[in-house]
């Protein structure tokens, strides 16, 4: 049993389009992260939510659009798609806010865009 | 100064040694500090938390110096599966859990 699921696992698209990347957690967590792993495999955060409520956006391009239609899913929406934004996507999650709970991470969303 | 540093290596040990992995941290506000292991086209894995009295699982201790800012994680006996990439993370303080990742240290076991 997966406990963080994203998919696609990769993603092939060109610069223009719009898509997007699901991510489902079945541990019962309340809190949800997208992270950005670079080509130098340098791992930022982007996004938190936490009960389906927006928590840290960090100063990420507002062509990327995160929404929570229930603490259990994560979706990221990404509009007119850059060279820039080819990057592994992370999802994970964590029982809480607490600054000790620990990250789950799901297996990645390898994006290329041509 | 950087966040979280580490050294990138790559650290090549042979099979059965003892390696020790530092990492530094700029806020002296931080609270939580990880250890995780990345394996190469894989996503993160928490590895140990890191207390304050220093912790130890099994083949890997993990020490924590506030005064220093420093971390560390010492690995005895290494296996072959150690082979990773080892990412310090650190919480960064505010409203809301923020992890911040060092660039990981990579570590290669050899026969």
């Amino acid at each position: 049993d997966t406990a963080v699921s994203q998919t696609p696992k990769y993603l092939v698209t060109q610069m223009g389009n719009d898509k997007s990347i699901k991510c489902e957690q079945n541990l019962g967590h309340d809190t949800m992260y997208w992270y950005k792993q670079d080509s130098k495999k340098f791992l930022k955060i982007m996004f938190s939510y936490n009960n389906k409520e927006l928590i840290i956006n960090e100063t990420v391009p507002n062509r990327f659009s995160p929404k929570s239609p229930d603490k259990a899913h994560l979706n990221l929406h990404i509009n007119s798609l850059e060279l820039g934004d080819s990057a592994v996507y992370f999802c994970a999650s964590s029982l809480s806010l607490a600054p000790q709970a620990e990250q789950y991470f799901g297996p990645g969303t390898r994006l290329t865009v041509t | 100064r950087k966040e979280v540093e580490q050294d990138p290596g790559p650290f090549n040990v042979p099979e059965g040694a003892t390696v020790a992995f530092n990492c530094t941290y700029s806020n002296s506000a931080s609270q939580s500090f990880f250890w995780y292991r990345q394996d190469c086209r894989k996503e993160p894995k928490l590895l140990m938390s890191v207390y304050s009295s220093g912790n130890e699982d099994g083949r890997f201790t993990a020490q924590l110096n506030r005064a220093s800012q420093y971390i560390s994680l010492l690995i005895r006996d290494s296996k072959l599966s150690d082979s990773a990439t080892y990412l310090c993370v650190v919480n960064k303080p505010g409203t809301a859990s923020k992890l911040t990742f060092g660039t990981g240290t990579r570590l290669q076991v050899t026969l």
